[in-house]
């Protein structure tokens, strides 16, 4: 059965460095989607992603976020400065044309130290 | 501005006694809704969804939840839950857009079966 899949598994970086995360979405989807969870908190939407655009973000989502679909298999969450509120679990989904079921990869956990 | 809550934020429950996992919306707009399970250390894995049509939706592993308009509610249920079923449950609602819309959660609930 597909998956999303998502690397590392686990990243540890220092405040003010710049982190990238990885996805690979379903193969046939066409919607993106970043979500975060911080620690013992609710899933929270960051951002959906289609047709090479963002469709929607939240207010997390500040000038210090960015999302890239660099090819066509890769979906990539990038933060420019880390701030140690932006220790969480990431999890990458997506869901394609006509469907409501997001499909979520197993999240990358990000502790900035 | 769509919003979830569930009220119990841990419930534990004998082997094989029957569950009800409770969840309420709020939106102004028509909704779908979904239950999502978290096992440890893992993703979230659909158990079920409701986009229109019949109120009774049947899921995975046994779970059913019934779409209450009324009374915004999406409570998830199970006859007899297992070992296996420990794990925290989310409730997610959406408010459509041609399958690239944001799902809003709830702060879950941690299902502890006790042997």
């Amino acid at each position: 059965e597909p998956e999303v899949t998502q690397t590392p598994s686990h990243q540890v970086t220092q405040m003010g460095q710049e982190v990238i995360l990885r996805c690979v979405p379903i193969s046939n989807h066409l919607y993106f989607y970043w979500y975060r969870q911080i620690l013992g908190q609710k899933v929270e939407f960051l951002v959906s992603f289609y047709n090479n655009e963002i469709s929607e973000k939240s207010e997390i989502f500040d000038d210090q976020f960015s999302v890239e679909r660099p090819d066509g298999s890769n979906f990539t969450l990038k933060i420019r400065s880390t701030k140690l509120e932006d220790s969480a679990m990431y999890f990458c989904a997506s869901n394609h044309r006509g469907s409501y079921e997001q499909y979520f990869g197993p999240g990358t956990r990000l502790t900035v130290t | 501005a769509q919003s979830v809550t569930q009220l119990d934020s841990q419930v534990p429950v004998f082997e094989e006694a029957p569950v009800e996992l409770r969840c309420n919306y709020s939106s102004s707009v028509s909704v779908y809704l979904f239950w999502y399970v978290q096992y440890p250390n893992q993703g979230l894995q659909l158990l079920l969804k409701y986009l229109s049509g019949s109120t009774l939706v049947k899921g995975i592993n046994g779970f059913e939840a019934e779409f209450n308009k009324s009374q915004t509610s999406f409570h998830l249920r199970k006859p007899s839950v297992h070992i296996s079923d420990t794990a925290e449950y989310f409730c997610a609602v959406s408010e459509g857009g041609f399958g690239n819309e944001k799902l809003t959660f709830g702060t879950g609930t941690r299902l502890t079966i006790i042997p």
